[in-house]
């Protein structure tokens, strides 16, 4: 399975503190993306890295590619009660059919005030 | 532009009853998906459209599930007749181009009783 597993499936912090997530895979893929869901609403993307990207950053966000233990992270620094929500990542397959994006199950973040 | 539109946001309804899910995507995209969340499965594609015309229908559940999409800018799931187990949130999705970010609308949350 192409899938995506996040770990951890919980990670409850402190405002202000930063958030890792973490995301491994099994086969090669083209790209990686990673997408917040608050309760209740629809996804929302947030970062697209490619396959011969190692990192990429957007605001407080930091998220790393390592292609060799097929695993990515999400780093959220100094982080807001507002970024409590479920973080998924989700990858396509080398050589697979290019619209296919096979999400994970999630890590759910806490944002404690 | 608002975003991708579903609609109902909620619908509860009777096993056996036809059940239809809306969706209005974002202007100019080519791209559209339909999927299901659950708290066991997670997240699964069922149908995707490019350019109005299904092109991969094999995440479709049974028989009783049908997608359309007549036209640009507007493409329905209906299901029927409904059964306990389609309860779910599904939503859908649209994007530039097949491999790009997906842009999600709120969901349709279904209860079959």
């Amino acid at each position: 399975s192409q899938q995506g597993e996040e770990d951890p499936q919980a990670l409850s912090i402190q405002e202000g503190e930063n958030a890792t997530m973490n995301c491994s895979y099994k086969t090669s893929i083209n790209n990686l993306q990673w997408y917040r869901q608050n309760s209740g609403r629809g996804l929302v993307h947030l970062i697209l890295i490619r396959s011969n990207e190692r990192e990429k950053h957007s605001g407080r966000l930091r998220v790393t590619l390592d292609t060799s233990k097929k695993s990515s992270s999400l780093l959220i620094t100094a982080s807001r009660a507002a970024d409590t929500a479920s973080y998924f990542c989700a990858t396509d397959a080398r050589g697979g059919s290019n619209y296919k994006l096979t999400f994970g199950k999630g890590t759910l973040l806490t944002v404690n005030p | 532009d608002a975003g991708v539109i579903q609609s109902p946001r909620h619908e509860v309804t009777e096993m056996g009853q036809e059940v239809t899910l809306r969706c209005k995507p974002i202007s100019g995209h080519n791209s559209l998906f339909w999927y299901r969340q659950t708290m066991m499965r997670g997240l699964e594609l069922l149908i995707y459209f490019n350019n109005n015309v299904p092109i991969d229908d094999s995440g479709m559940p049974e028989d009783r599930f049908s997608a359309k999409m007549p036209n640009a800018s507007f493409s329905t799931l209906k299901i029927q007749p409904s059964e306990p187990r389609d309860s779910a949130v599904y939503f859908c999705a649209s994007s530039d181009t097949p491999e790009d970010k997906r842009f999600f609308g709120p969901g349709t949350r279904l209860t079959v009783l």
